[in-house]
């Protein structure tokens, strides 16, 4: 089945550092990867869709120049949190959409960020 | 835009018991996913529902989407301790997923 890969699954740093989190998907070609941000015992709230080669499409709210997404291959989305902040602390999942599909979502196992 | 509330936000049962929740939404929805996430982990993608009326099983799992296209509901069967966690319903338009608020189930053994 479709295996999507996170990097780190966990990390702390200190406020005002940046981190940077890796999507990656293992055994087939997403041209759509997906950044949920979760907060504890909150849902999943998309953040922004990655498409390969082009711009990140934000949700309303999301500060592009605080949430970088890089989405350079078939296989692999960045997303760089600038300037961290403790409220930024949560936990990031990405998904992606394989091609080809209507609309299922296969989940990376998410990066838990805590800013200090 | 466009809203999924899910409901209840938690159940707590004995395990053996049934489980049932429920997905609401006040425009028509395109289609309606489920999926399910352990405490810790990631959303795990159960189902998706297209059809109106439709219904689908997977083993003690049964899915229903409404006629009208505004509602869905997971129902479980005779619970089991395995069956312990967050389960998220998500409307799916635009290859974006819109997700429930969730439902949160505990099983007493």
């Amino acid at each position: 089945g479709a295996v999507v890969s996170q990097h780190p699954s966990w990390v702390i740093c200190k406020s005002g550092t940046s981190v940077k989190i890796e999507c990656r998907s293992l055994d087939f070609q997403a041209t759509t990867m997906f950044w949920y941000r979760q907060f504890p015992k909150q849902s999943l709230m998309l953040m922004a869709t990655s498409n390969e080669g082009s711009k990140a499409t934000y949700e309303q709210g999301v500060e592009k120049d605080k949430f970088l997404i890089n989405h350079a291959s078939l296989t692999l989305s960045t997303l760089t949190v600038t300037s961290a902040h403790p409220e930024d602390s949560s936990f990031y999942i990405c998904s992606a959409r394989v091609f080809g599909t209507y609309n299922e979502q296969f989940f990376g196992p998410g990066t838990r960020l805590t800013v200090l | 835009g466009q809203q999924v509330m899910q409901i209840p936000q938690y159940q707590h049962v004995q395990e053996g018991e049934d489980f049932t929740t429920y997905c609401n939404s006040s425009t028509t929805l395109s289609n309606i996913q489920w999926y399910k996430q352990r405490p810790g982990g990631h959303p795990v993608f159960l189902i998706q529902l297209v059809k109106s009326g439709e219904v689908k099983k997977q083993k003690r799992l049964t899915f229903q989407f409404g006629e009208a296209k505004k509602n869905s509901s997971l129902h479980i069967t005779a619970t089991q301790t395995t069956d312990v966690g967050t389960y998220f319903c998500a409307e799916g338009s635009s290859y974006k997923l819109i997700f429930g608020s969730g439902t949160r189930l505990l099983v007493r053994p």
